[in-house]
């Protein structure tokens, strides 16, 4: 059983469309980050979120932390071919410290 | 642009041949990491390395051996690999005590 669960797994959109995808557990967070991971590279940072009830905004992304700190969403506005790639969630407890669990992903396709 | 560096970013290996990963950071980051990414599993925590020790093996074989020489430099030695090692590897770095992870864009590994 995975500690953190992203769902779903697999999104396919039209360009122009809205998305959301979910990262949820039965743990609670002393931080969450949000990285997008390209083919054949490595996941890039998007956002982190530390306080309980948190929203962020980047653009056409929008990012909440739930209140209790165990779940969290991301959701993408009018979502454009270049936001197609791996979503990766990961959460870090105070008993793991530094320590990153990341969640299994969501692969999102945006079709033209 | 992550500044963090990886080569080579593409490996073929035979089960007897010894090779070595690297991974360079040019964050000033004082911890590094270095994690499995295999198709349909979530990243694999595999090393720690925090001020230059080894603080977390997550139960890796030895046929996987890390070395820190210094704080911006992460090398993974390989020898007699299986096929199932297979996988993209990649490093990530961070300050300690702080949560957020920036990733190298890996090492694509297919062992023959």
């Amino acid at each position: 059983t995975q500690l953190l669960e992203q769902s779903p797994q697999f999104l396919s959109i039209q360009e122009g469309e809205n998305l959301t995808v979910y990262c949820n557990s039965s743990s609670v967070f002393s931080s969450l980050q949000w990285y997008r991971q390209e083919p054949g590279e490595g996941p890039v940072l998007l956002v982190t979120v530390v306080t309980g009830g948190e929203v962020k905004k980047l653009k056409r992304l929008t990012f909440q932390f739930g209140d209790a700190r165990k779940d969290s969403s991301l959701h993408i506005t009018a979502a454009q071919p270049g936001d197609t790639g791996l979503y990766l969630c990961a959460g870090t407890t105070e008993a793991a410290g530094n320590k990153l669990t990341f969640g299994g992903g969501t692969r999102v396709l945006v079709k033209p | 642009e992550t500044g963090v560096t990886q080569t080579p970013r593409h490996l073929v290996m035979g089960m007897t041949n010894k090779k070595s990963l690297k991974c360079e950071q040019h964050l000033g980051h004082n911890a590094m990491y270095w994690y499995k990414q295999s198709a349909k599993k979530p990243l694999e925590l595999m090393f720690v390395y925090s001020l230059e020790e080894r603080v977390e093996n997550n139960s890796v074989p030895s046929r996987f051996s890390p070395e820190c020489p210094n704080s911006s430099h992460l090398f993974l030695h390989l020898h007699t690999l299986q096929p199932e090692d297979s996988a993209l590897y990649l490093c990530a770095s961070s300050q300690v005590l702080q949560d957020t992870q920036y990733f190298g864009p890996g090492t694509r590994l297919t062992v023959l």
